[in-house]
């Protein structure tokens, strides 16, 4: 079963500071690898999207990276700011299946002042 | 605003009684999805429309629920004789194509009483 795990559920973390989230997946072959930020009550916007023959993209203080031969993605935030405060959702979608995306059950980020 | 558009954002109905989501995608957007969102986790599918046609339909999709998108623009989505089990964030994306970023609206928040 294709499925997508992500580490850890939740993270608290102070202003400024830097942190990395995790997204393991057995989907294969795949498509693409993004990433998205989702505000509490709000829908979740894209961050990153990387085919499988990428291994970095960077939006701003977020740089996703992707190791496609340990089927392993990381978000790395730099320099945290209150407003990172969110869910973190890493989404897979198949080779050939489009509207198949799978996704995570998100991180929790907490940045605290 | 040019983005994905739901209405209503929030709906608190009796058990029993029918509910209608409508989304408005971003106009050249042919490709539209709905997905359903409880606390803690991820979207999960549950239809997908290219253009007026209703290509797949996820087994979550009881026949409790029809989804409609007569013109090929604006979508529905109606839940006969809602249960409890029924309360969830329903999102709604659209997408250009299969390989570009869905975009999602804010969802409707739906809750049985």
């Amino acid at each position: 079963k294709n499925q997508v795990e992500q580490s850890p559920q939740s993270l608290i973390i102070l202003e400024g500071k830097n942190c990395t989230l995790q997204c393991n997946y057995t989907v294969s072959p795949f498509s693409n690898l993004r990433w998205y930020k989702q505000d509490t009550g709000r829908g979740p916007v894209s961050l990153t999207i990387m085919t499988f023959s990428e291994n970095t993209k960077s939006n701003g203080r977020y740089t996703a990276t992707l190791d496609a031969d340990t089927k392993q993605s990381s978000l790395h935030i730099t320099a945290s700011q209150l407003s990172d405060s969110a869910s973190y959702i890493c989404v897979v979608t198949p080779q050939g299946g489009g509207f198949k995306t799978i996704f995570g059950a998100g991180t929790r980020l907490f940045v605290k002042a | 605003d040019t983005g994905v558009s739901q209405d209503p954002r929030h709906k608190i109905t009796k058990r029993g009684q029918n509910v209608t989501f409508r989304c408005d995608p971003i106009s050249e957007h042919n490709r539209l999805y709905w997905y359903r969102q409880t606390l803690g986790q991820g979207p999960e599918f549950l239809t997908y429309f290219q253009n007026e046609a209703q290509l797949e339909k996820s087994r979550l999709l009881s026949d409790r629920f029809s989804a409609e998108r007569p013109k090929g623009s604006f979508s529905t989505l109606e839940i006969q004789r809602t249960e409890q089990g029924d309360s969830a964030m329903y999102l709604c994306a659209s997408s250009l194509n299969s390989n570009q970023p869905q975009h999602f609206g804010d969802g409707t928040r739906l809750s049985i009483l």
